[in-house]
C-alpha cells in the first residue's frame, strides 16, 4: 500500500499570504490529522477530519483551516501567515480497526518557511 | 489524556538491546500506550501499541506492568538507523496523539 503523501514538500511564502497544503491518506483511511511541529512547541496537533467533517480540534487560532473531500483527501489552509507559522505540517491518516483502536499513519511532512 | 514521563536521552551500543521506559501512572482503564518514534526531519513512525498484556510486533516488543503505571519500549538489537525521538503516549482509543518531548534515543557504533 502507499503511505501518506503531502504536497509540496517545501514551500516559502511571504508574511501576510495564505497558503494550502494537501494531504492524500492510505488506501481505505477515512481519518486525517494534522499537526504543527516546531522547535519551540514541539508536535501539536492542529485537527481531524473524519468523513469530511472535523471531529476534533486543537487549540490553533482561525485562520488554521481545513477541509475533508469525498475521497478522503485533506487539505489545510492558513491564511495571514505569520513568521511564526513557520514549522513542519504533518498529516496523519487511520482506520478504525476491529479493536477501536487505530494507529495513526504520518506522511513525510511540508515544510513551510515565512519570511 | 494521561501525562506520561520519559528520560530526556539515552544512549545504547549497536547491537544491544534498547529498553526506553515511559511512566504512566495516571493511566485510565480505557486508555492504550502507544509508542512512536520520529526519525530527524521525518515524519513520525507507528511503533507499536498496547493496553494491558505485552505486545510485540517485527519492530520492538511493548511491556507493560500489571498496575499499567508504567511501560517499557524494548528494540531488541538496535542499529543505528534506530537513532531517533522516541514518544510514549498514552489516549483513548480515538483522539488525537499528544505528544511530549520524548526520549531522544542514541544508538553508537
Amino acid at each position: 500500500k502507499a503511505g501518506v503523501t503531502q504536497t509540496p514538500r517545501y514551500l516559502i511564502k511571504t508574511r501576510g499570504q495564505q497558503v494550502t497544503l494537501s494531504c492524500s491518506p492510505i488506501s481505505g483511511h477515512r481519518s486525517v490529522s494534522w499537526y504543527q511541529q516546531t522547535p519551540g512547541q514541539g508536535l501539536q496537533f492542529l485537527f481531524e477530519y473524519f468523513s469530511e467533517t472535523q471531529r476534533n480540534k486543537g487549540n490553533f487560532p482561525g485562520r488554521f483551516s481545513g477541509r475533508q473531500f469525498s475521497n478522503s483527501r485533506s487539505e489545510m489552509n492558513v491564511s495571514t501567515l505569520e513568521l511564526g507559522d513557520s514549522a513542519l505540517y504533518l498529516c496523519a491518516s487511520s482506520s478504525t480497526g476491529t479493536s477501536g483502536t487505530y494507529e495513526q499513519y504520518f506522511g513525510p511532512g511540508t515544510r513551510l518557511t515565512v519570511t | 489524556d494521561a501525562k506520561t514521563t520519559q528520560p530526556t536521552s539515552m544512549d545504547c551500543a549497536e547491537g544491544r538491546a534498547a529498553n526506553l521506559p515511559c511512566n504512566h501512572s495516571t493511566i485510565s482503564g480505557n486508555e492504550y500506550v502507544y509508542w512512536y518514534r520520529q526519525i530527524h526531519s521525518q515524519g513520525p513512525q507507528y511503533i507499536i501499541h498496547g493496553l494491558k498484556n505485552n505486545e510485540t510486533n517485527e519492530m520492538a516488543s511493548l511491556i507493560i506492568t500489571e498496575d499499567r503505571k508504567s511501560s517499557t519500549l524494548i528494540l531488541p538489537h538496535a542499529t543505528l538507523r534506530d537513532t531517533a525521538v522516541y514518544y510514549c503516549i498514552v489516549k483513548r482509543s480515538q483522539g488525537n496523539l499528544i505528544f511530549g518531548k520524548g526520549t531522544k534515543l542514541s544508538v553508537k557504533p
